[in-house]
């Protein structure tokens, strides 16, 4: 099945604008979704069917996928998104990615 | 609101069993596929199996293929995860979670320690 590669941290300024890339041969064919999981907590749905937010989660939250890598951005990054992501698909079972490591500087 | 409850899970040794419970809250859980995910210690998430709504169709990662069951009794509200032949490697935090778009409702986890 797929393999999802996503880089193991991404670092970034308050303020600014986070992306964390999720690459899949063709993965732009397939839906893609991204939840934020913080120590110790169970995971949360932040976007879902590419680009969608769920209720209750902020505008900030964004997405993107296209070819062969999908994209989280968090816009205008708060302290509070320092968490771990993580990518999945459907592909023949659940496929997640191995999860990125925001911190906030 | 809907709370999914995780149960179940303790320590053992390899090659014994565990069944692990996700008792629904505040959602009709015959309205949905579930799936149950894993979470090896300091490690990422990983699919372990999937039901559907009336429980008829299964779908297992190689990893739990012929040693994990998953079944529900939506008259009880309840998802469950017969786990044998334990190994060292199946431990980690089990997480139920609910289908609807994507996966938008988790239990906050129970977790399995296999070890001698």
């Amino acid at each position: 099945s797929l393999v999802l590669t996503q880089p193991p941290s991404v670092s970034v300024a308050p303020g600014k604008t986070a992306r964390i890339a999720c690459g899949g041969t063709n993965i732009g064919s397939k839906t893609v979704h991204w939840y934020q999981q913080n120590p110790g907590q169970a995971p949360v749905l932040v976007v879902y069917d590419d680009s969608d937010r769920p209720s209750g989660i902020p505008e900030r939250f964004s997405g993107s996928n296209s070819g062969d890598t999908a994209t989280l951005i968090i816009s205008r990054v708060e302290a509070g998104d320092e968490a771990d992501y993580y990518c999945q698909v459907w592909d023949r079972g659940v496929v997640f990615g191995g999860g990125t490591k925001l911190t906030v500087l | 609101e809907v709370q999914l409850v995780e149960s179940g899970g303790g320590l053992v040794q390899p090659g014994e069993s565990l069944r692990l419970s996700c008792a629904a809250s505040g959602v009709t859980l015959s309205n949905y596929w579930m799936h149950w995910v894993r979470q090896a210690p300091g490690k990422g998430l990983v699919w372990v199996s999937r039901i559907n709504r009336d429980g008829t169709s299964t779908t297992y990662a190689d990893s739990g293929k012929g040693r994990f069951t998953i079944s529900r009794d939506n008259a009880k509200n309840t998802l469950y995860l017969q786990m044998d032949s334990l190994r060292a490697e199946d431990t980690a935090v089990y997480y139920c979670a609910r289908e609807g778009v994507a996966f938008d409702n988790w239990g906050q986890g129970t977790m399995v320690t296999v070890s001698s």
